[in-house]
């Protein structure tokens, strides 16, 4: 696509649900990101996919929070049991190759009520 | 472990001033440096920066990278309203490092009419 696609836009999950996120990146990105950003507050690194190499997972808050992608297309962001702290926007990014020119998605709006 | 700093973390400026922000980092392998400026959701791309003492430019908006100092500065000439966002650094590493881009918390600009 001409962009990097995420969706749902929103969604509002009851605690304790599961919930999967998805992220279809830019064609030939090798390079995507995951990032969680809080109301007011920056943006926090979760995840980063580098082609075929395993991903850093350094970012993931806990392991409730886990990560797929497939070589380089779509990317599902899945967090179980949610919890109302992980209310926020969740931003996938992608770019053609490591530290270069990163596109992002227009997020999806997570409210755990 | 790679850290970004970013200063001020909010500024007010009244319509026609210029402003310098300020972005410092410690990354090991360090490639480039990039600026996004968040208004809503998505950040937007505004400059990559790799070599030091070459002034990128943009309209009102122009960026220099100082490796020397291990920091950035992105100035805003004339500002307008429209200036109002956040801004965001993030150097790259070329690998090595604990992730691809990894973002400072921005910058909180505010321009009064």
């Amino acid at each position: 696509g001409a962009g990097v696609s995420q969706s749902p836009s929103n969604k509002v999950t009851e605690k304790g649900k599961d919930v999967e996120l998805r992220c279809d990146p830019i064609s030939g990105h090798t390079a995507l990101y995951w990032y969680r950003q809080r109301l007011g507050q920056g943006l926090e690194f979760l995840i980063y996919f580098q082609g075929n190499s395993a991903p850093d997972k350094s970012g993931l808050p806990s392991d409730r929070f886990s990560a797929e992608r497939t070589g380089e297309s779509v990317s599902t962001l899945t967090i179980q049991r949610t919890q109302q702290e992980d209310s926020a926007v969740y931003l996938c990014a992608s770019s053609l190759m490591r530290a270069s020119q990163a596109f992002f998605g227009q997020g999806t709006r997570l409210t755990v009520v | 472990e790679d850290k970004v700093v970013q200063s001020p973390l909010s500024l007010v400026v009244h319509e026609g001033d210029t402003v310098t922000l300020n972005c410092s980092y410690e990354v090991t392998n360090f490639r480039s440096l990039l600026w996004y400026k968040q208004e809503k959701k998505a950040p937007t791309f505004l400059f990559m920066l790799t070599s030091s003492g070459i002034e990128k430019k943009s309209g009102r908006l122009s960026s220099i990278l100082d490796k020397k100092e291990l920091s950035s500065i992105l100035n805003i000439t004339a500002t307008q309203t429209g200036d109002s966002a956040i801004y965001l650094c993030a150097p790259g590493d070329s690998g090595g490092g604990a992730d691809g881009l990894t973002f400072g918390k921005g910058t909180h600009l505010i321009i009064q009419p």
